[in-house]
């Protein structure tokens, strides 16, 4: 059965550090990786990775792909407490349905 | 504001009631999803249409559960004869065909099975 796992479950840092979230994946017929941010209510998507070593970035946001170790890092350098969220993985198969993690719970703290 | 739009957002219903919740996507997405999350937990795939066909269901939707979208527009979700392991947020997105990996999720509606 497809599983995403999600690691740490909850973190909390003070402002300025930096913060890796790990996500390892068991998809089948595995299309591409999904992070998502979520505050109050709806995720609101982050980053698309499909192919393997290539590094996405967004500002603060890093995240990469190892398809051969089936795991995807969120890296946030000098954090804020604007990046305090619930960060979701989730692995996309061919037949269109995302299986999400059940998220990494990030706090930062002035 | 043209984003995912869900109504109501918050619905009390007693158990044994049905219930049934609305839609609005992004006017241009032909692709609309159907989650459900607990607390603690991801969104779980309920499941999903291209324009008016539903084309995936996950077993998780039991037949107490029907979803349509009848014109490709907007989606109705409808849980029969409620229980309370209903109670959850329903997650809907939308998304265009060919970039499902990058779906707007709606605010979600809250259901709470007394």
């Amino acid at each position: 059965e497809d599983k995403v796992v999600q690691s740490p479950l909850s973190l909390v840092v003070h402002e300025g550090d930096t913060v890796t979230l790990n996500c390892s994946y068991e998809v089948t017929n595995f299309r591409s990786l999904l992070w998502y941010k979520q505050e109050k209510k709806a995720p609101t998507f982050l980053f698309m990775l499909t192919s393997s070593g290539i590094e996405k970035k967004s500002g603060r946001l890093s995240s990469i792909l190892d398809k051969k170790e089936l795991f995807s890092i969120l890296n946030i350098t000098a954090t804020q407490t604007g990046d305090s969220a619930i960060y979701l993985c989730a692995g996309l198969g061919n037949n269109n349905d995302m299986r999400f993690g059940a998220g990494t719970r990030l706090t930062v703290k002035p | 504001d043209t984003g995912v739009s869900q109504n109501p957002r918050h619905k009390i219903t007693k158990r044994g009631q049905n219930v049934t919740f609305r839609c609005d996507p992004i006017s241009e997405h032909n692709r609309l999803y159907w989650y459900r999350q607990t607390l603690g937990q991801g969104p779980e795939f309920l499941t999903y249409f291209q324009n008016e066909a539903q084309l995936e269901k996950s077993r998780l939707l039991s037949d107490r559960f029907s979803a349509e979208r009848p014109k490709g527009s907007f989606s109705t979700l409808e849980i029969q004869r409620t229980e309370q392991g209903d109670s959850a947020m329903y997650l809907c997105a939308s998304s265009f065909m060919e970039e499902t990996g990058t779906q707007y999720f709606g605010p979600g509606t809250r259901l709470l099975v007394l």
